[in-house]
């Protein structure tokens, strides 16, 4: 069983809105702080956001800060970015990513976004 | 803007050791940095190695380890084995709940 299912990724245009999703599975996802994390085409990784267990703390990186929004719903056992104002620079796997307060420790397989017209 | 930096690529002999190290482009790391290590693989997730400079995640051999060596974090692996070609990424915390990834390593092994 893979613990962390990402989804919501595709084809989107230059300007437009995606919402991904990071679905737990065996475990309580509000155990844990949780991140965002993006690799674009043959380049290395990226950290884009975190948030706190209880959703009331979040930071962002400065290349999608006001564009991308992370939250979550514990009684979902989801986590969601919501990307506005898609670049094609936006163009990446994202990956989500459990934190136990020391860093990424578990890691979804990622959902890739591609930002083309 | 800090910067977070890896050698890009490195080479180790079948049985032979290597140490991949994680700098800033300014300052030094220490453990308040809560350096981590990644491994990942073409096509795969990452995968996590060490958390907390020196904390092997679970299932990772204790032939990876970290440490701080001088003014930076390091990922060492000793007897290396040819699965262990992979790219690696450190992760520093830079405070406000800021991390930023290294550039990563490319590890060859021959």
């Amino acid at each position: 069983e893979v613990p962390l299912v990402e989804s919501g990724g595709g084809l989107v245009q230059p300007g437009g809105s995606l919402r991904l999703s990071c679905v737990a599975s065996g475990f309580t996802l509000s155990s844990y702080w949780m991140h965002w994390v993006r690799q674009a085409p043959g380049k290395g990784l990226v950290w884009v956001s975190r948030i706190y267990s209880d959703g009331s703390s979040t930071a962002y990186a400065d290349s999608v800060k006001g564009r991308f929004t992370i939250s979550r719903d514990n009684t979902k056992n989801t986590l969601y970015l919501q990307m506005n104002s898609l670049r094609a620079e936006d163009t990446a796997v994202y990956y989500c990513a459990t934190d136990r307060g020391y860093g990424m420790d578990v890691w979804g397989q990622g959902t890739t976004v591609t930002v083309s017209s | 803007q800090t910067v977070v930096t890896q050698e890009p690529s490195f080479s180790v002999s079948p049985g032979g050791t290597v140490t991949l190290t994680c700098g800033l482009s300014s300052g030094s790391v220490s453990t308040n940095y809560n350096p981590s290590w990644y491994q990942q693989t073409p096509g795969q997730a990452p995968r996590t190695l060490i958390y907390s400079t020196n904390t092997r995640s679970s299932g990772v051999p204790d032939r990876f380890s970290g440490s701080i060596l001088g003014n930076k974090a390091a990922l060492t692996i000793t007897g290396a084995q040819a699965d262990d070609e992979s790219d690696y990424y450190c992760v520093l915390y830079m405070g406000s709940g800021i991390w930023v990834f290294g550039g990563g390593t490319k590890l060859t092994v021959l």
